[in-house]
């Protein structure tokens, strides 16, 4: 059965700080692995996706996640944040058509 | 194109109550899932249709239905409501399946008092 860990419900990070979310899965098979961002009273949105290929994914506002088979793991980065990153983060895992399984989610907090 | 349309925004029911919700895909997307959201268990995947069939199902009871018209629109129904069926819904939709890019709805929310 697939499943996903997040690692730290709540991350504090001041602005300009460096941004670390953390993502592990389970999987028999290779999976598809992806983050999601949940603003206030609005639904998800994709930040990034990694299928197959190159291991490092680039997303959208600045956004990446390195998939590394060997530790399970698929964390999310970005160098500086900023005071609009503050959301929550979702990570999910599915095999193609496959049920779709989140994490519990990782609400970040931007320190001004 | 018009995004992933959800109604109504807001609903609130009492217990043994039924309840439908409603989800508008982005044109030409087949691909519609469901979910439900709390603060106590997450983002937890209620089921999937393609094509008007429900092609994958998660752990919720039977009193948690849908379907999928022609047009791909998609209806959720709860039956029998309780009170930890409180949450809010969400769906999503994508051209062909769960391993794409899912687009939400910004959400039902649901109380049931």
């Amino acid at each position: 059965a697939q499943s996903v860990t997040q690692l730290g419900s709540h991350v504090s990070v001041s602005e300009g700080a460096l941004v670390l979310l953390r993502c592990n899965y389970s999987s028999s098979v290779p999976p598809y692995l992806f983050w999601y961002v949940q603003y206030p009273n609005q639904g998800l949105q994709l930040l990034l996706k990694y299928t197959t290929g190159a291991t490092l994914v680039k997303g959208i506002n600045g956004f990446e996640a390195e998939f590394k088979k060997s530790e399970t793991s698929f964390h999310l980065t970005k160098p500086s944040a900023h005071m609009s990153d503050a959301a929550e983060y979702f990570c999910a895992v599915t095999f193609g058509n496959e049920k779709l399984t989140f994490g519990t989610g990782t609400r970040l907090t931007i320190i001004p | 194109k018009a995004g992933v349309t959800q109604t109504p925004r807001y609903l609130i029911k009492t217990r043994g109550q039924q309840v439908t919700l409603s989800c508008s895909p982005i044109s030409g997307h087949r691909s519609v899932s469901w979910y439900q959201q709390t603060p106590g268990q997450g983002l937890q995947f209620l089921f999937e249709y393609f094509s008007e069939t429900q092609r994958n199902k998660g752990n919720f009871p039977g009193r948690f239905s849908g379907r999928q018209f022609s047009n791909s629109r998609s209806e959720m129904n709860v039956s029998t409501l309780e009170l930890g069926d409180s949450a809010l819904y969400l769906c999503a939709s994508t051209p062909q399946g769960l391993g794409e890019k899912l687009f939400f709805g910004s959400g039902t929310q649901l109380s049931v008092l």
